[in-house]
């Protein structure tokens, strides 16, 4: 059971906009620790998609942004591509920034 | 560019010890700047952050694995490994070796290395 909580599943049609959580609490998240994303392909691992709850790496498009308020974040992804159908994982850590904690993932679908 | 590269048996009998090593290249991990650290992912599930190691020698562990888990490194072959005593089949996963950079982001990983826990 993870710390982080998120959706199991999400799914949307190509051109919509969908939004996974990520619910921390007061020790991680909620602490002011950052929340990082990551998108995993089927049979691949993981990239970096967000980092520091807003900012993307080079090479990300602008569709996917993140944001983080009080106790939780949130990936949103605007005009969906059926390239985005993935994994979708948060990460944070623990507010002495000594473990690495990992939502469930959210698988995303698009219709 | 950076690479890391798991190696290790993939199967491993339950009670007995995993151990999987991950070779780095195009970066030392005697880098003051990142810690080296181990993720697992069971197939169909989430991923599950193993243990971290720096080069000043710090380790720190998943608590929920701590008091089977121990992780080195051996900096003559930019190499850190993994050791998980006791296995059982819920230890069946695929693992990640990885570099933790700023704030803790997993900046690169390996491929991945089946291991499965089975008699």
């Amino acid at each position: 059971q993870s710390v982080m909580t998120q959706p199991p599943s999400v799914s949307g049609a190509p051109g919509q906009t969908v939004t996974i959580s990520c619910i921390g609490n007061t020790s991680n998240i909620g602490a002011g620790s950052d929340v990082h994303w990551y998108q995993q392909l089927p049979g691949a691992a993981p990239r970096l998609l967000i980092y520091a709850n807003t900012d993307r790496p080079s090479g990300v498009p602008d569709r996917f942004s993140g944001s983080r308020s009080g106790t939780s974040a949130s990936l949103a992804i605007t005009g969906l591509q059926t390239e985005d159908e993935a994994d979708y994982h948060c990460q944070s850590y623990d507010s002495t920034m000594t473990h690495v904690l990992f939502g469930g993932g959210t698988r995303l679908t698009v219709l | 560019q950076v690479q890391l590269q798991e190696s290790g048996p993939g199967l491993v009998k339950p009670s007995q010890t995993l151990s999987l090593t991950c070779t780095v290249s195009g970066v030392s991990i005697s880098s003051k700047t990142y810690y080296w650290s181990w993720i697992r992912q069971p197939a169909g599930k989430g991923l599950e952050w193993v243990g971290r190691i720096h080069s000043s020698g710090r380790r720190d562990y998943n608590p929920s694995l701590k008091s089977r888990v121990t992780l080195s490194l051996d900096t003559s072959k930019n190499q850190f490994s993994l050791r998980l005593n006791s296995v059982t089949a819920a230890d069946t996963a695929l693992y990640y070796c990885v570099r933790l950079g700023k704030l803790l982001t997993v900046d690169f990983w390996g491929q991945g290395s089946l291991v499965t826990v089975s008699s």
